[in-house]
């Protein structure tokens, strides 16, 4: 057990619909990662916080936002969402801004039906 | 230039055997190579990570080889383990960026 918790595990949809995944860090750890892992693309970063702040940015569509919040947990948020979405959705936590070791939670299941 | 390419895609290895997989890599920036274990319905776990100043890093039963000039790395598993059926991901990290680009995987049977 990493020490990270993502909440649903599974999740199923239709297309067009809104979701919210949700992702609490480790103790103590301020970085929030979110990665989606498909068939064909492989795990994928998508967007990086860091104690509340934006970091970085990977292949991110524009249909999806995330934040972190106060209490450093993360939400990544997807929109009108396509069958081309279905995909597990990870998020990942560091103890800081520029530390190597990632932790990955169990990831949340999305299914666009 | 961001890529990480990984080898193979699937390796079949007997119980006590070495498994191996490789990576390379492109992108001169990157700074610290990571290999993750992922189990189905799991997360990736990480199992060990190298820096590019040191040219093998071990422990236990896996060795990560890292060869700077040829920008490639690679996982050597000694005695495999049924236990250690797996995918195995390679992955690096830019200084800039901070996240990391993952290999494609290698799925790992061991069979006893």
């Amino acid at each position: 057990d990493s020490g990270v918790t993502q909440t649903p595990k599974h999740l199923i949809t239709a297309t067009g619909q809104r979701v919210t995944l949700r992702c609490s860090p480790r103790s103590g750890d301020l970085s929030v990662y979110w990665y989606q892992q498909s068939l064909d693309q492989g795990l994928q970063f998508l967007i990086h916080y860091y104690n509340g702040e934006e970091r970085a940015k990977g292949n991110i569509l524009e249909r999806f936002s995330a934040q972190q919040f106060p209490d450093l947990h993360s939400e990544l948020n997807l929109s009108s969402l396509e069958l081309g979405d279905s995909a597990l959705y990870f998020c990942a936590s560091s103890v800081g801004d520029y530390i190597n070791e990632q932790f990955f939670g169990p990831g949340t299941r999305l299914t666009v039906l | 230039q961001q890529q990480v390419k990984q080898s193979p895609q699937s390796l079949i290895v007997q119980k006590g055997g070495i498994s191996i997989i490789n990576c390379a890599y492109e992108n001169t920036a990157f700074d610290y190579f990571p290999w993750y274990q992922q189990f189905p319905g799991k997360g990736p776990a990480l199992l060990i990570a190298i820096r590019p100043d040191v040219s093998e890093k071990k422990e236990g039963r896996f060795t990560i080889s890292f060869n700077k000039s040829a920008k490639q790395f690679s996982l050597h598993i000694m005695d495999s383990q049924p236990g250690d059926s797996a995918t195995y991901f390679c992955a690096a990290r830019d200084t800039g960026r901070r996240a990391l680009t993952f290999g494609s995987g290698t799925r790992l049977q061991v069979q006893p």
